[in-house]
């Protein structure tokens, strides 16, 4: 049972290019989201999904978009890389009617230059 | 959505028991209290989860006053591996998944 799995684990982008953070949970939770941790601050949730085809935006969504194809998928898309992006990515998913007992990936630590 | 207080800070020693007090004067009814534990380079944890009075399990224990307003997260005998950061949550789990996730607690144990 892997759990959360969040791919890469490191990445560098240039300002201006995109890319997409892997996240996959074999847990069958219904929801998933997206957050990023500064250095010394707590997380902000940047999307998330309460189930396949449904998605809705968090407290920093500008600058990513998110889709929900299947129960088991989440990827983040950075659009167009920004310095302001830089930080460290965490999916979490849960089963909903439960309780607030999130299960969290490694983390994606992405530096914009 | 309602917003929790924490101190910044607190260390301790190796053996002895730890107590880090959460405020949350605006809990709503149907709110739930969570509390993760997260090491650096790494992401939290879940430790804790409760509604009022004590919840016990094998990691820590949760104290939860009558009036909800604030909770102790409560850590026996705790050892060097304990050092981490401690984030106090609430939140309904059924409608709000907007939780928001503070500074948290930087809790040091010395040996």
């Amino acid at each position: 049972n892997a759990g959360v799995t969040q791919t890469p684990k490191f990445q560098v982008l240039k300002t201006g290019q995109s890319m997409t953070l892997q996240c996959a949970q074999d847990m069958n939770h219904e929801y998933m989201s997206w957050y990023r941790q500064d250095p010394g601050m707590g997380l902000r949730l940047i999307h998330y999904s309460v189930g396949a085809g449904i998605t809705d935006q968090g407290e920093v969504p500008n600058g990513y978009n998110v889709s929900r194809s299947t129960t088991e998928d989440f990827p983040l898309r950075l659009l167009s890389a920004a310095p302001s992006q830089t930080s460290v990515y965490f999916c979490a998913s849960f089963r909903l009617g439960q309780n607030y007992g999130y299960t969290f990936g490694s983390g994606t630590r992405l530096t914009v230059v | 959505l309602a917003k929790t207080t924490q101190p910044i800070s607190m260390d301790s020693y190796e053996g002895q028991e730890v107590n880090i007090t959460c405020s949350h004067n605006n809990i709503a009814t149907n709110d739930y209290i969570t509390w993760y534990q997260q090491f650096p380079s790494q992401g939290p944890r879940f430790i804790i989860q409760g509604y009022k009075t004590k919840v016990t399990n094998e990691v820590a224990s949760l104290f939860i006053p009558a009036d909800r307003k604030s909770s102790t997260l409560s850590l026996p005998r705790v050892s060097l591996s304990d050092t981490a950061v401690y984030y106090c949550l609430v939140g309904d789990g059924d409608s709000n998944y907007q939780l928001i996730w503070g500074a948290g607690t930087k809790l040091i144990i010395k040996p």
